[in-house]
């Protein structure tokens, strides 16, 4: 078990470009989730897979925000024609299937908008 | 939608003292109840999971209660030191989405 492992772990870049970001999620944990934090707040839950099924987008999801997970082992999150509201850590999340399992955390992307 | 809340937002406690750091929820109709540590910079860090049907769990110096019916959660620390100075957040499961409190950032004076 090696944890769930996010790149890069900075993104530094000009307002109007496009970002991805990476998350490999534990290898037997078939739930991945992303999440939103600003400073000073709690994460925000921003979407949800199950394998490679993208099952819940919440509404902060834009529609410059996109996500993947093919083959249902890593996940992307792509932000396009970024703003400086973009700026945040991005967290990606790991878990069973089993909702008694805790969801496993990774380190997270922070973003900065010049 | 569910509402997370912790109370105090910040907190500052010499060596040794217990501390007890308080979360409330509006939505009962909860899977589990989560702690996390985060220290800055850093991702999340889990330290105690509730289920609905528990009261209580303990890890080592940190126990965590839930009364689901009044949507409250507690963590006591005992005996704190200063290695647990960290921003501590509770997480409310509903559906597969955790909801966050805005958490509580922990001083421990040496």
């Amino acid at each position: 078990d090696t944890g769930v492992s996010q790149n890069p772990r900075h993104k530094i870049t000009k307002r109007g470009q496009n970002v991805t970001f990476r998350c490999d999620p534990i290898s037997e944990h078939n739930r991945l989730y992303w999440y939103r934090q600003t400073l000073g707040q709690g994460p925000e839950f921003l979407t949800y897979f199950q394998n490679e099924a993208q099952l819940e987008k919440s509404r902060l999801l834009s529609d410059r925000f996109s996500a993947e997970r093919p083959k249902g082992s890593f996940s992307t999150l792509e932000i396009q024609r970024t703003e400086q509201g973009d700026s945040a850590m991005y967290l990606c999340a790991s878990s069973a299937e089993d909702r008694d399992q805790p969801q496993h955390f990774g380190d997270g992307t922070r973003l900065s908008i010049l | 939608k569910q509402e997370v809340t912790q109370i105090p937002a910040a907190l500052s406690v010499p060596e040794g003292e217990n501390l007890v750091l308080n979360c409330s929820f509006t939505d009962s109709a909860i899977y589990n109840l989560q702690w996390f540590r985060q220290d800055p910079g850093k991702g999340l860090t889990s330290l105690l999971l509730i289920q609905s049907s528990q009261r209580e769990q303990t890890s080592g110096r940190l126990n965590a209660s839930l009364d689901k019916s009044s949507g409250r959660s507690t963590l006591y620390i005992a005996a704190s030191q200063p290695g647990d100075s960290a921003t501590y957040l509770c997480a409310a499961l509903n559906d597969y989405k955790l909801s966050f409190g805005a958490g509580t950032t922990v001083t421990v004076r040496a």
